[in-house]
């Protein structure tokens, strides 16, 4: 079982609408997550870090949140434009031991005119 | 700054043959990442460097393949033999300190075909 989960898979929005992406984990111990955006044929780019401390983290239109307790991220994107088509990726980094990054196989997001 | 820089973009090649991508990291960052990223498995963590040493090469598939940083400006991953299941885009990715949690920075990918 992936230890990073994201829903939904994929997601269709009219353009200048709301979205919220979700990210569960289950990566302990917990070091920081992040949130990153892949558009079509090119690297990803971060949008968002988050520590154990921290339960929100704006850039932007994008605005991430963290609850540890529950495990749970979300990416909420405001006022979606054309260019915020691409793949979100959740990345949540364990404190210790080998092989310590977890990576979510990611939302499809795809904003329409 | 150019960014992390790959080389080549694409790769075409046939099984069995050796395989070199290149990496060139953001100038000043000590932290370098190889990832693989195909449909099936998304995103994974092949290896990573921190001041030129690798420090965690778990995710290294097997045997076939072997990374390098000879200098704090360069960076190999090498593939021999290459197999059809490496078929994959390949990034490599920067950073300032260990890794975690600045922001890394990823090149645009090499695209490898192997036929």
């Amino acid at each position: 079982k992936n230890q990073v989960e994201q829903s939904p898979q994929s997601l269709i929005i009219l353009e200048g609408k709301n979205c919220t992406l979700q990210c569960n984990y289950t990566v302990s111990p917990f070091s920081n997550l992040r949130w990153y955006k892949q558009d079509t044929g090119r690297g990803p780019v971060s949008l968002t870090i988050m520590t154990f401390s921290e339960n929100t983290k704006s850039n932007g239109r994008y605005t991430a949140t963290l609850d540890a307790d529950t495990k749970q991220s979300s990416l909420h994107i405001t006022a979606s434009q054309l260019s915020d088509s691409a793949s979100y990726i959740c990345v949540v980094s364990r404190q210790t031991g080998a092989n310590n990054l977890f990576f979510g196989t990611g939302t499809r997001l795809t904003v329409i005119p | 700054d150019a960014g992390v820089i790959q080389s080549p973009r694409h790769e075409v090649t046939e099984m069995g043959q050796e395989v070199t991508l290149r990496c060139k990291p953001i100038s000043g960052h000590n932290s370098l990442f190889w990832y693989r990223q195909t449909m099936m498995r998304g995103l994974e963590l092949l290896i990573y460097f921190n001041n030129n040493v690798p420090i965690d090469d778990s995710g290294m598939p097997e045997d076939r393949f072997s990374a390098k940083m000879p200098n704090a400006s360069f960076s190999t991953l090498k593939i021999q033999p290459s197999e059809p299941r490496d078929s994959a885009v390949y990034f490599c990715a920067s950073s300032l300190g260990g890794g975690s949690p600045h922001d890394q920075y990823f090149g645009p990918g090499t695209r490898l075909t192997v036929t």
